[in-house]
Protein backbone atom coordinates (compact mmCIF):
# COMPACT_ATOMS: atom_id res chain seq x y z
CA UNK A 1 0.00 0.00 0.00
CA UNK A 2 1.14 3.79 -1.01
CA UNK A 3 2.41 5.51 2.37
CA UNK A 4 1.93 8.81 0.82
CA UNK A 5 -0.87 10.51 -0.64
CA UNK A 6 -0.70 13.70 -2.73
CA UNK A 7 -3.67 15.76 -2.86
CA UNK A 8 -5.45 17.01 -5.02
CA UNK A 9 -5.50 14.14 -7.54
CA UNK A 10 -5.64 17.04 -10.18
CA UNK A 11 -4.79 20.86 -10.52
CA UNK A 12 -5.36 22.57 -13.28
CA UNK A 13 -3.92 26.64 -13.43
CA UNK A 14 -2.96 29.19 -15.95
CA UNK A 15 0.35 29.96 -17.01
CA UNK A 16 2.41 32.11 -14.18
CA UNK A 17 0.16 30.88 -11.20
CA UNK A 18 1.98 29.09 -8.71
CA UNK A 19 1.07 25.42 -8.00
CA UNK A 20 0.83 23.85 -4.71
CA UNK A 21 0.40 20.28 -3.86
CA UNK A 22 0.46 18.05 -0.52
CA UNK A 23 1.36 14.87 0.34
CA UNK A 24 0.34 13.15 3.83
CA UNK A 25 2.05 9.41 4.94
CA UNK A 26 1.41 7.73 7.45
CA UNK A 27 4.35 6.46 9.64
CA UNK A 28 8.00 8.00 10.41
CA UNK A 29 10.61 9.06 7.71
CA UNK A 30 14.24 9.24 6.82
CA UNK A 31 13.34 11.50 4.06
CA UNK A 32 10.69 12.70 1.88
CA UNK A 33 11.24 13.53 -1.81
CA UNK A 34 9.39 15.05 -4.69
CA UNK A 35 9.68 13.32 -8.31
CA UNK A 36 8.17 14.32 -11.49
CA UNK A 37 6.93 12.27 -14.69
CA UNK A 38 6.03 13.63 -17.42
CA UNK A 39 3.55 11.43 -19.50
CA UNK A 40 4.78 8.38 -21.24
CA UNK A 41 8.53 9.17 -18.90
CA UNK A 42 10.06 7.82 -16.50
CA UNK A 43 9.96 9.81 -12.71
CA UNK A 44 12.80 12.27 -12.35
CA UNK A 45 13.99 13.34 -9.07
CA UNK A 46 13.60 16.99 -8.15
CA UNK A 47 13.80 17.54 -4.49
CA UNK A 48 14.51 15.73 -1.00
CA UNK A 49 14.14 17.03 2.39
CA UNK A 50 14.80 15.07 5.46
CA UNK A 51 13.30 14.75 8.26
CA UNK A 52 15.07 17.44 10.53
CA UNK A 53 14.68 20.06 7.88
CA UNK A 54 11.19 21.85 7.42
CA UNK A 55 11.62 23.77 4.19
CA UNK A 56 13.87 23.69 1.21
CA UNK A 57 14.20 25.47 -2.17
CA UNK A 58 15.28 24.75 -5.89
CA UNK A 59 14.54 27.53 -8.32
CA UNK A 60 11.20 27.36 -8.61
CA UNK A 61 10.55 24.86 -6.42
CA UNK A 62 9.74 25.46 -2.62
CA UNK A 63 9.00 21.96 -0.71
CA UNK A 64 8.00 22.11 2.98
CA UNK A 65 8.11 19.39 5.49
CA UNK A 66 5.83 18.96 8.65
CA UNK A 67 6.29 16.14 10.65
CA UNK A 68 4.18 16.45 13.32
CA UNK A 69 1.40 16.54 11.09
CA UNK A 70 2.99 13.85 8.75
CA UNK A 71 2.69 16.53 5.82
CA UNK A 72 4.72 18.04 3.10
CA UNK A 73 3.98 20.32 0.00
CA UNK A 74 5.31 21.16 -3.32
CA UNK A 75 4.83 24.85 -4.15
CA UNK A 76 6.16 25.52 -7.77
CA UNK A 77 6.09 28.95 -8.59
CA UNK A 78 5.22 31.19 -11.76
CA UNK A 79 4.34 28.12 -13.48
CA UNK A 80 5.14 27.53 -17.32
CA UNK A 81 3.05 25.01 -19.35
CA UNK A 82 6.12 22.79 -19.79
CA UNK A 83 5.64 21.62 -15.62
CA UNK A 84 2.76 20.00 -16.77
CA UNK A 85 3.27 16.32 -15.95
CA UNK A 86 2.44 14.43 -12.62
CA UNK A 87 4.24 14.66 -9.47
CA UNK A 88 4.67 12.53 -6.99
CA UNK A 89 5.79 12.61 -3.56
CA UNK A 90 8.49 9.26 -2.48
CA UNK A 91 8.95 8.93 1.20
CA UNK A 92 12.18 6.22 2.63
CA UNK A 93 11.59 5.11 6.32
CA UNK A 94 14.26 5.27 8.60
CA UNK A 95 16.76 2.56 8.21
CA UNK A 96 14.89 1.47 4.57
CA UNK A 97 16.20 1.29 1.21
CA UNK A 98 12.63 1.61 0.08
CA UNK A 99 10.97 4.49 -1.35
CA UNK A 100 7.41 4.27 -1.40
CA UNK A 101 5.34 6.21 -3.29
CA UNK A 102 1.92 8.08 -3.68
CA UNK A 103 -0.49 8.02 -6.68
CA UNK A 104 0.72 11.60 -7.55
CA UNK A 105 -1.06 14.93 -8.64
CA UNK A 106 -1.57 15.54 -12.22
CA UNK A 107 -0.71 18.91 -12.62
CA UNK A 108 -1.59 20.87 -16.21
CA UNK A 109 -0.49 24.86 -17.42
CA UNK A 110 -2.34 26.02 -19.45
CA UNK A 111 -0.97 28.03 -21.75
CA UNK B 1 26.49 7.38 -18.37
CA UNK B 2 23.17 6.91 -20.63
CA UNK B 3 21.08 6.61 -17.15
CA UNK B 4 19.18 3.63 -16.16
CA UNK B 5 18.36 1.71 -19.47
CA UNK B 6 15.10 -0.95 -19.75
CA UNK B 7 14.58 -3.14 -22.89
CA UNK B 8 11.93 -2.99 -24.50
CA UNK B 9 10.32 0.14 -24.00
CA UNK B 10 7.07 -2.00 -25.32
CA UNK B 11 5.99 -5.33 -25.39
CA UNK B 12 2.77 -6.98 -26.77
CA UNK B 13 1.91 -10.71 -25.45
CA UNK B 14 -0.82 -13.14 -25.21
CA UNK B 15 -1.37 -14.37 -22.33
CA UNK B 16 0.28 -17.59 -21.23
CA UNK B 17 3.42 -16.57 -22.95
CA UNK B 18 6.33 -15.64 -20.70
CA UNK B 19 8.01 -12.11 -20.87
CA UNK B 20 11.01 -11.11 -20.15
CA UNK B 21 11.88 -7.15 -19.26
CA UNK B 22 15.51 -6.32 -18.62
CA UNK B 23 17.75 -3.15 -17.04
CA UNK B 24 20.92 -2.14 -17.21
CA UNK B 25 21.29 -0.02 -13.97
CA UNK B 26 23.59 3.44 -13.93
CA UNK B 27 27.27 2.33 -13.49
CA UNK B 28 28.51 2.34 -9.64
CA UNK B 29 25.10 2.42 -8.13
CA UNK B 30 24.33 -0.65 -5.57
CA UNK B 31 20.79 -0.39 -5.56
CA UNK B 32 18.11 -1.89 -7.94
CA UNK B 33 14.39 -1.06 -7.66
CA UNK B 34 11.80 -3.03 -9.88
CA UNK B 35 8.40 -0.77 -9.65
CA UNK B 36 5.40 -1.28 -11.46
CA UNK B 37 2.81 1.63 -12.39
CA UNK B 38 -0.73 1.27 -13.00
CA UNK B 39 -3.53 3.95 -12.82
CA UNK B 40 -5.28 1.51 -10.34
CA UNK B 41 -2.87 1.16 -8.11
CA UNK B 42 -0.05 3.77 -8.72
CA UNK B 43 3.73 3.16 -8.95
CA UNK B 44 4.42 0.06 -6.66
CA UNK B 45 7.47 -1.29 -5.40
CA UNK B 46 7.99 -5.44 -6.25
CA UNK B 47 11.52 -5.67 -5.80
CA UNK B 48 14.82 -4.51 -4.89
CA UNK B 49 18.82 -5.84 -4.97
CA UNK B 50 21.72 -4.31 -3.08
CA UNK B 51 24.97 -5.34 -4.61
CA UNK B 52 22.72 -7.66 -7.05
CA UNK B 53 21.49 -9.89 -3.83
CA UNK B 54 17.40 -9.43 -3.69
CA UNK B 55 16.86 -7.68 -0.15
CA UNK B 56 13.22 -7.56 -0.42
CA UNK B 57 10.28 -9.14 -3.02
CA UNK B 58 6.99 -8.59 -0.66
CA UNK B 59 6.03 -6.81 -3.39
CA UNK B 60 5.95 -9.17 -5.68
CA UNK B 61 2.25 -9.92 -6.23
CA UNK B 62 2.86 -13.67 -7.37
CA UNK B 63 4.71 -16.77 -7.97
CA UNK B 64 4.36 -16.23 -11.34
CA UNK B 65 6.59 -13.18 -11.40
CA UNK B 66 10.85 -13.88 -10.54
CA UNK B 67 14.01 -11.24 -11.07
CA UNK B 68 17.29 -11.71 -11.10
CA UNK B 69 20.13 -9.65 -11.10
CA UNK B 70 23.45 -11.87 -11.93
CA UNK B 71 25.92 -8.83 -12.15
CA UNK B 72 25.94 -5.14 -11.34
CA UNK B 73 25.11 -4.20 -14.99
CA UNK B 74 22.40 -6.07 -15.17
CA UNK B 75 19.00 -7.42 -14.05
CA UNK B 76 15.67 -9.35 -15.51
CA UNK B 77 12.20 -9.33 -14.36
CA UNK B 78 10.22 -12.39 -15.60
CA UNK B 79 6.42 -12.93 -15.23
CA UNK B 80 5.62 -16.94 -16.59
CA UNK B 81 2.85 -17.19 -17.48
CA UNK B 82 1.72 -13.73 -18.20
CA UNK B 83 -1.70 -12.48 -17.70
CA UNK B 84 -3.73 -9.06 -18.69
CA UNK B 85 -3.85 -8.16 -15.96
CA UNK B 86 -0.18 -7.91 -15.28
CA UNK B 87 -0.64 -4.82 -18.17
CA UNK B 88 1.24 -2.24 -16.81
CA UNK B 89 4.26 0.07 -17.50
CA UNK B 90 7.10 -1.70 -15.43
CA UNK B 91 9.99 1.02 -14.05
CA UNK B 92 13.57 0.36 -13.33
CA UNK B 93 15.68 2.42 -11.03
CA UNK B 94 18.70 2.73 -9.48
CA UNK B 95 20.47 4.36 -6.59
CA UNK B 96 23.95 4.54 -4.91
CA UNK B 97 23.16 4.43 -0.95
CA UNK B 98 20.82 3.85 0.57
CA UNK B 99 16.98 5.51 0.55
CA UNK B 100 18.44 8.83 1.50
CA UNK B 101 19.45 10.30 -1.87
CA UNK B 102 17.77 10.18 -4.92
CA UNK B 103 16.51 7.01 -7.49
CA UNK B 104 17.43 7.27 -11.62
CA UNK B 105 14.81 5.90 -13.15
CA UNK B 106 14.04 4.18 -16.55
CA UNK B 107 12.25 5.32 -19.45
CA UNK B 108 9.94 1.99 -18.52
CA UNK B 109 8.27 -1.21 -20.11
CA UNK B 110 4.63 -0.69 -21.51
CA UNK B 111 4.10 -4.37 -21.25
CA UNK B 112 0.42 -5.27 -23.02
CA UNK B 113 -0.65 -8.94 -22.11
CA UNK B 114 -4.19 -9.98 -24.29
Amino acid sequence: SQQGEEDPQALSIQEGENATMNCSYKTSINNLQWYRQNSGRGLVHLILIRSNEREKHSGRLRVTLDTSKKSSSLLITASRAADTASYFCATGKGGSEKLVFGKGTKLTVNP
Amino acid sequence: DAGVIQSPRHEVTEMGQEVTLRCKPISGHDYLFWYRQTMMRGLELLIYFNNNVPIDDSGMPEDRFSAKMPNASFSTLKIQPSEPRDSAVYFCASSHTRGDTEAFFGQGTRLTVV
